[in-house]
């Protein structure tokens, strides 16, 4: 079964201070794999769509990587405003049309 | 604006009643999914238009479950006799053809007591 598994569920960092989200997915026929930010009462924004490994894309303090089986969210000198919850999503050739999302991170920057 | 929207954004009900939701895509976008997503949970699928031809349905959705896409434009989730577990937060998302993203609405929460 395609299962999309995030990780760490809840993470807390000082401004300024760097890390990685990571999103593990097991799915035949990748189609992309997708990052939302998903602020609290809202709906997801969307950030990313990757295709390939070894593919990257950047915005402002963010930047997803894939990989085969894997996919980071490097957040760099995080602000207060970065505070939200981060998913994951895959597009798989199994799935038709929808998104099948990972249950998130739940990312907290304390000034 | 040309975002996603959605009315109402919120709603209170009774177990039992029914209650429809609306969700206006981004013009020009001819795809449109509904998602459903309770708290600590990812959103799940529950069903997809192209156009007016509504082509996937997730087996989430029950047969109290009804959505339409009339004239493929704006789109109507209904929820019948609900129950308290139909409680959740209802996403509306849509895109174009061309790219594979799609685009989320505000949401329309959904609290059944």
């Amino acid at each position: 079964e395609d299962q999309v598994t995030q990780s760490p569920e809840a993470l807390r960092l000082q401004e300024g201070e760097s890390s990685s989200l990571n999103c593990s997915y097991t799915v035949s026929g990748l189609r992309g794999l997708f990052w939302y930010r998903q602020d609290p009462g809202k709906g997801p924004e969307f950030l990313f769509t990757l295709y390939s490994a070894g593919e990257e894309k950047e915005k402002e303090r963010l930047k997803a990587t894939l990989t085969k089986k894997e996919s980071f969210l490097h957040i760099t000198a995080p602000k207060p405003e970065d505070s939200a919850t981060y998913l994951c999503a895959s597009l798989n050739s199994n799935s038709g049309y929808a998104l099948n999302f990972g249950k998130g991170t739940s990312l907290l920057v304390t000034p | 604006d040309t975002g996603v929207s959605q009315n109402p954004r919120h709603k209170i009900t009774k177990r039992g009643q029914n209650v429809t939701f609306r969700c206006d895509p981004i013009s020009e976008h001819n795809r449109l999914y509904w998602y459903r997503q309770t708290l600590g949970q990812g959103p799940e699928f529950l069903t997809y238009f192209q156009n007016e031809a509504q082509l996937e349905k997730s087996r989430l959705l029950s047969d109290r479950f009804s959505a339409e896409r009339p004239k493929g434009s704006f789109s109507t989730l209904e929820i019948q006799r609900t129950e308290q577990g139909d409680s959740a937060m209802y996403l509306c998302a849509s895109r174009e053809d061309s790219r594979r993203a799609q685009y989320f609405g505000p949401g329309t929460r959904l609290l059944v007591l």
